[in-house]
């Protein structure tokens, strides 16, 4: 069975700019959640969403926004973006949002 | 407030030997507790977890201990093998709250 797949693996951008980063769950998974990994720290929660709806976001800027779509992948948006988003970006998946969450290989942002 | 903390940045453990990782929380909301162990360049894999219902649970090489009224966790891995080097998080869950909420993790180094 395949994984958690994210998409781009590697992104490098100037601030300012906007990105989208992309999650595709595992087969069978609704429940989709976005954390930010900064060096040195753990990944901190950003967005979850269950069934196309948004079950809970963490404490981050509105510059960060996503959504799920009828497949259950789902789109990580940030906007405006500094220098300071420069982080590995998780996506996690489970079945439900009470499960075990599995986590996919990330995408790096690099903002110059 | 880091409401997970895991005190010890990192850890040498001979191989064969017992690993043994800690990690703390103040939140006694917390009601469901996981590791996650993460090599460079991929995302977090899920390795155990326990209910606070429970004081331990076990999976093969792995077991996770829950001391409630210390607020405190530990996961042992008997015997420690050279593919166990990498960085270990510990995480929270609440009741009915979706997000996870991480250590700052412990990097386990396994000398052969």
């Amino acid at each position: 069975d395949a994984g958690v797949t994210q998409s781009p693996t590697h992104l490098i951008k100037t601030r300012g700019q906007q990105v989208t980063l992309r999650c595709s769950p595992i087969s069978g998974h609704k429940s989709v959640s976005w954390y930010q990994q900064v060096l040195g720290q753990g990944p901190q929660f950003i967005f979850q969403y269950y069934e196309k709806e948004e079950r809970g976001r963490g404490n981050f800027p509105d510059r960060f926004s996503a959504r799920q779509f009828p497949n259950y992948s789902s789109e990580l948006n940030v906007n405006a973006l500094l220098l300071g988003d420069s982080a590995l970006y998780l996506c996690a998946t489970g079945g439900t949002p009470e499960e075990t969450q599995y986590f996919g290989p990330g995408t790096r942002l690099l903002v110059l | 407030d880091q409401q997970v903390k895991q005190n010890s940045p990192s850890l040498s453990v001979q191989e064969g030997r017992i690993s043994i990782l800690n990690c703390d929380y103040t939140n006694s909301m917390f009601d469901y507790f996981l590791w996650y162990k993460k090599y460079p360049a991929e995302g977090p894999t899920f390795l155990i977890s326990i209910s606070s219902i429970k004081d331990k649970n076990e999976d093969g090489r792995f077991t996770v201990f829950l001391n409630k009224s210390a607020k405190h966790l530990s996961l042992h891995i008997v015997p420690s093998q050279p593919g166990d080097s990498a960085v270990y998080f510990c995480a929270a869950r609440g009741f009915g709250n979706e997000k996870l909420t991480f250590g700052t993790g412990t990097r386990l180094t396994i000398i052969p």
